[in-house]
């Protein structure tokens, strides 16, 4: 069945460099495309940038001077780095798969990973 | 970006009752509208897709309608587990944007 959990340090210094790993089974990353969506604690989620199932790269133009998304095939992983925490970074990471292609359905979500920006 | 304002914020009924939600887009959508629906603690989970189209395995009382920049979700009979939040999103284009999410309580 299709699964995707994510993994990565719980705190961030404020100013450092979040990582995260998607990790993916049950489907391929060369078929469907990979989200990283964010929430912050009783908030919307916000969408912050997809890898294309042919290796092209999205970004939210709010975040794309701090984000990049990267993946290993060969190890069915999708990863985030986001540099230059601020405390309002703080909130559940999530990665997606995305069902369509030039719309976004996010039909399978990990559990997420609580990340908090605090020194 | 394409705003999503969803009303109202929160919603209290009670078992049986129904249930509508709105979705207003900042601009025409075209129908690619997508909802979720998150329990405390827990991931979304898709609902309904194309504003309309129901996803495997969601029940029959969840139905979706609109088009343009205005669109709902509607709960027929609430059943206990249908109280959570819900979440509309623009599935159109980027960055693909969420509504602030509707809190469905009992009453």
């Amino acid at each position: 069945q299709v699964q995707l959990k994510e993994s990565g340090p719980g705190l961030v210094q404020p100013s450092e460099t979040l990582s995260l790993t998607c990790t993916v089974s049950g489907f391929s990353l060369t078929s469907y495309s990979v989200s990283w969506v964010r929430q912050p604690s009783g908030k919307g989620p916000e969408w912050m940038g997809r890898m294309w199932y042919d290796g092209d790269t999205a970004y939210n133009s709010a975040l794309k001077s701090r984000l990049s998304i990267s993946r290993d095939t060969s190890k069915n992983q999708v990863f985030l780095k986001m540099n230059s925490l601020q405390t309002d970074d703080t909130g559940t990471y999530y990665c997606t798969r995305d069902r369509a292609t030039t719309v976004a359905v996010f039909d399978y979500w990990g559990q997420g990973v609580m990340v908090t920006v605090s020194s | 970006d394409i705003q999503m304002t969803q009303s109202p914020t929160s919603l209290a009924a009670s078992v049986g009752e129904s249930v509508t939600i709105t979705c207003l887009a900042s601009e025409d959508i075209y129908g690619s509208l997508v909802w979720y629906q998150q329990k405390p603690g827990k991931s979304p989970q898709l609902l309904i897709y194309g504003a309309t189209i129901l996803e495997d395995g969601i029940p029959s009382r969840f139905s979706g309608s609109g088009s343009d920049t205005q669109y709902s979700l509607k709960i027929n009979s609430l059943q206990p587990e249908d109280f959570a939040s819900y979440y509309c999103q623009n599935g159109l284009s980027t960055p693909w944007t969420f509504g602030g999410g509707t809190k469905l309580e009992l009453k």
